[in-house]
């Protein structure tokens, strides 16, 4: 069945930077682009940023544009989120997530927390 | 900066119906926007319920149903159960490879 397992969350210091990694099964990971996704502490989702199948055009929310990066490696099914400059704010649990193929998200991973603290 | 709306909240007694709509603060939702929907209880991931408008998700119930109504997308759960009580969001794509998701709506059912 579909997997998708995040890692690499932590606590780490304003302005500090994070890779954050997710390992897809389940599915032929080449034909599917992918989302991270976060939620705050109470708060609710936020769309962070999304891969297209060969890694080519990504797209990000503005909330995180020019500090975050998503980039995947097919040869590993695996997607990364690359944090930097980061923000109390960029605290939350992140989500990787696959991408259904009609705009929408069909598998969600179970998040790995983030905490932005000093 | 135009934003994705949702009730905060709702409540429904069980065995009832209810609709959670999905607006815009500035325009309509369409099915050009691909609305779907996710139900999340407190501490898990969220799950998918609804794409593309009215699709539903593998294993969902037919008692979770999408539409359109009116300038709105809809979820409406037909016969609320004990456990449908959770938070509910929706999910537009705004065009140009964004999406924005709603506050969400926490429903009680009671």
């Amino acid at each position: 069945q579909v997997q998708v397992v995040e890692s690499g969350g932590g606590v780490v210091q304003p302005g500090g930077s994070l890779r954050l990694s997710c390992e897809a099964s389940g599915f032929t990971f080449i034909n599917y682009a992918m989302h991270w996704v976060r939620q705050a502490p109470g708060k609710g989702l936020e769309w962070v940023a999304h891969v297209k199948t060969d890694g080519n055009v990504k797209w990000y929310a503005d909330s995180v544009k020019g500090r975050f990066t998503i980039s995947r490696d097919n040869s590993k099914n695996t997607v990364y989120l690359q944090l930097n400059s980061l923000r109390v704010e960029d605290s939350a649990v992140y989500y990787c997530a696959k991408d259904g193929g009609n705009w929408n998200i069909d598998h969600w991973g179970q998040g790995t927390l983030v905490t932005v603290s000093s | 900066q135009t934003v994705v709306t949702q009730e905060p909240s709702f409540s429904v007694s069980p065995g009832e119906t209810v609709t959670l709509t999905c607006g815009l603060s500035s325009g309509s939702v369409s099915t050009s926007s691909y609305p779907s929907w996710y139900q999340q209880t407190p501490g898990q991931a969220p799950r998918t319920l609804i794409y593309s408008t009215n699709i539903r998700s593998s294993g969902v119930p037919d008692r979770f149903s999408g539409s359109i109504l009116g300038n709105k997308a809809a979820l409406t759960i037909t016969g609320a159960q004990a456990d449908d009580e959770c938070d509910y969001y929706c999910m537009l794509y705004m065009g140009g490879g964004i999406w924005m998701f709603g506050g969400g709506t926490k429903l009680t059912v009671l």
